[in-house]
């Protein structure tokens, strides 16, 4: 398996963008994370999916940032207006069901809002 | 209070050194992760532990659940092993990040 694949891997936008960060699970992972990394506040999540369904949004900062995961296979991560304390990189993780399951990241998708 | 704190938040090494690095918790978990972040890289899980110990290569990884700590120790360190080394606890689902110890090996 390719792993956790996510894209794009830079993006760079202004103030004000919409930014759509998007992720494909490993096959066959029930659990799909985001989490927000700075150098601030170190790892954050933001929100997770069991079986396509998002379970716990409390990490979402605010109604700028919105989760989506349609299928299986795929979740985006939207920001919209974007602001420069956005900048951040953003990881998307999958795992899983059992509780032994080993958690596996994507590289990461770096955001810079100007 | 940190629910995840981690010891030493900086440490350098001399090639071959052994190296050990602490995480001490407050909550109840099911596991604990140790991840390795290398400069501007993803996120690696070296292991998972619910109990015991666990061995892969030059890492070892302890845990002790009645004391709620946790070590990650390298053997015969090495200059690649330089990197950001996360413990983070896993609550239900989701999981708590202590902040990190940053390793550097000088060869």
């Amino acid at each position: 398996d390719a792993g956790v694949i996510q894209s794009p891997r830079h993006e760079v936008t202004e103030m004000g963008q919409e930014v759509t960060l998007r992720c494909k699970p490993i096959s066959g992972h029930d659990y799909l994370f985001w989490y927000r990394q700075t150098m601030m506040r170190g790892l954050e999540l933001l929100i997770y999916f069991n079986n396509n369904v998002p379970i716990d949004d409390s990490g979402m900062p605010e109604d700028r940032f919105s989760a989506k995961m349609p299928n299986a296979s795929f979740s985006t991560l939207k920001i919209q207006p974007s602001e420069p304390r956005d900048s951040a990189v953003y990881f998307c993780a999958s795992r899983q069901r059992d509780s032994t399951g080993e958690l596996f990241f994507g590289e990461g998708s770096r955001l810079t809002v100007l | 209070k940190n629910e995840v704190e981690q010891s030493p938040q900086n440490l350098t090494a001399q090639e071959g050194e052994f190296i050990t690095i602490n995480c001490s918790y407050s909550v109840g978990i099911s596991a604990l992760h140790w991840l390795q972040q290398h400069p501007g890289g993803g996120i690696v899980s070296l292991f998972m532990l619910s109990s015991g110990k666990k061995k892969h290569g030059r890492l070892i990884a302890t845990i002790n659940i009645q004391e709620k700590h946790s070590s990650l120790h390298i053997t015969a360190s090495h200059p690649r092993d330089s990197a950001v080394y996360i413990c983070a606890v896993r609550r239900v689902d989701k999981l708590i990040f202590g902040t990190g110890t940053r390793l550097q090996v000088f060869p």
